[in-house]
């Protein structure tokens, strides 16, 4: 069972460059979530995708992008990246009930120089 | 607003050891709350959810229970084992409309020692 999968693992990008974090997920799940984790600040919410064709911005949406590009697929893009980008990101899914687990990837390590 | 905290921040046990996390939440309407397990270098993988109308869930060594009225819940691990060790978080969800996120707390760490 693959579950939620992220790629890529890692990336090192410079200031201004751009990039595209990947998810996808095949438990035929509603709602898929980006995450950024940051030490002593937990995870932060930047953006959730409630259903197919829907997103809203979380608590900490500045400098990033979404697309919810079909139900299985929800990407997280850095226009222009900053150093204050420098985070672990995960996505994450969940059922229709809100009272089902949220399932999350294995994140990618992301710093920008 | 609401605020998850965990206290400790991080705990070093004997394999053995009966062990209780907490987890404290400022606002007491919430919708539930998750328990997540965290490996270094890996996401969070869900342990349990109790429901906002129930106290408390159990699976295997791990029981976690609910106390709307305080803001407090338990993570409670019996007979502790290194393969225990590990950041464990909680999560309180506030309603169940789309707008409502998880709020988490920022986890503690735990380490079992053979």
């Amino acid at each position: 069972n693959a579950g939620v999968t992220q790629t890529p693992k890692f990336q090192v990008l410079k200031t201004g460059q751009s990039m595209t974090l990947q998810c996808a997920q095949d438990m035929n799940h509603n709602s898929m979530y980006w995450y950024r984790q940051d030490p002593g600040m937990g995870l932060r919410l930047i953006y959730y995708s409630a259903s197919e064709g829907t997103t809203d911005k979380g608590e900490v949406p500045n400098g990033y992008n979404v697309s919810r590009l079909n139900k299985r697929e929800f990407s997280l893009r850095l226009e222009s990246a900053a150093p204050s980008q420098t985070s672990v990101y995960f996505c994450a899914s969940t059922g229709r009930s809100f009272n089902s687990p949220l399932h999350f990837g294995n994140g990618t390590r992301l710093t920008v120089t | 607003k609401q605020e998850v905290t965990q206290i400790p921040a991080a705990l070093s046990v004997p394999e053995g050891e009966n062990l209780v996390l907490n987890c404290s939440f400022t606002d007491s309407a919430i919708y539930n709350l998750q328990w997540f397990r965290q490996d270094p270098g890996k996401g969070l993988t869900s342990l349990l959810l109790i429901q906002s109308s129930q106290r408390e869930q159990t699976s295997g060594r791990l029981n976690a229970s609910l106390d709307k009225s305080s803001g407090r819940s338990t993570l409670y691990i019996a007979a502790s084992q290194p393969g225990d060790s590990a950041t464990y978080l909680c999560a309180v969800r506030r309603g169940s409309y789309n707008t409502d996120k998880l709020i988490f707390g920022t986890g503690t760490r735990l380490q079992v020692f053979p």
